[in-house]
């Protein structure tokens, strides 16, 4: 059974850093794997989906990398702002969960200013 | 426009009732989900859906049912209401993309239910 796990749990920064943030999972035999955003009582943001055949995507600020021998992912937010304060979300897309995403507890983040 | 929407967005109801909620997508996807996320803002997947299987995860009581009437819905029927539903309960769809499943989950806002 697959297992999401995002370490830290809660992150506080100053403004302006680089920070990286961590997902593991336990079954290397994934469709997919995607990043959420999710503000206090909102709902889910998509930020990245990478698929299994890629090792890295790209959007804006973000880079989110996947090696999927190691069942790892990182998200990296580059020049941090206040605005980025969420909790964000690992979940990972694989075909003994119906395709349904699987996933981590989420790490808060908060950028002070 | 927005892509997913669910209703109602709050419900607070007593326990022993039974309740539905709504959910919409505009997005021409043909997979749809119910997620459940619990009071330690854990998600988990309560049921996948297509127009050819149906997908329910095994710790789902069976007073859980999801209903489909078309491609763009995909209703949540809850009965015999108990203290421990209470949660924030998400759906979301994707586009199955003919088998390949790479495609981005979208999701709606959230229906927060308490019972009381």
């Amino acid at each position: 059974k697959q297992e999401v796990t995002q370490i830290p749990a809660a992150l506080s920064v100053p403004e302006g850093e680089n920070l990286v943030l961590n997902c593991s999972f336990t079954d290397s035999a994934i469709y997919n794997l995607q990043w959420f955003r999710q503000d206090p009582g909102k709902g889910l943001t998509s930020l990245l989906l990478i698929q299994s055949s890629q090792r890295e995507q790209t959007s804006g600020r973000l880079n989110a990398s996947l090696d999927k021998s190691s069942g790892r992912s990182t998200l990296y937010i580059a020049a941090s702002q206040p605005g980025d304060s969420a909790t964000y979300l690992c979940a990972v897309s694989s075909r003994d969960s119906g395709y349904a995403l699987n996933f981590g507890k989420g790490t808060s983040l908060l950028v002070t200013p | 426009d927005t892509a997913v929407s669910q209703t109602p967005k709050y419900l607070v109801t007593q326990m022993g009732n039974d309740k539905s909620i709504k959910c919409e997508q505009n997005l021409g996807h043909d997979t749809m989900y119910w997620y459940k996320q619990d009071s330690k803002k854990f998600l988990k997947i309560m049921f996948s859906y297509n127009n050819k299987e149906l997908i329910i995860n095994e710790t789902v009581p069976n007073r859980f049912s999801p209903k489909s009437p078309d491609k763009a819905h995909l209703n949540l029927h809850i009965n015999s209401l108990e203290l421990g539903d209470s949660a924030v309960y998400f759906c979301a769809s994707s586009q199955d993309g003919g088998g390949i499943r790479n495609q981005p989950q979208h999701f709606g806002d959230g229906t927060r239910l308490s019972i009381l």
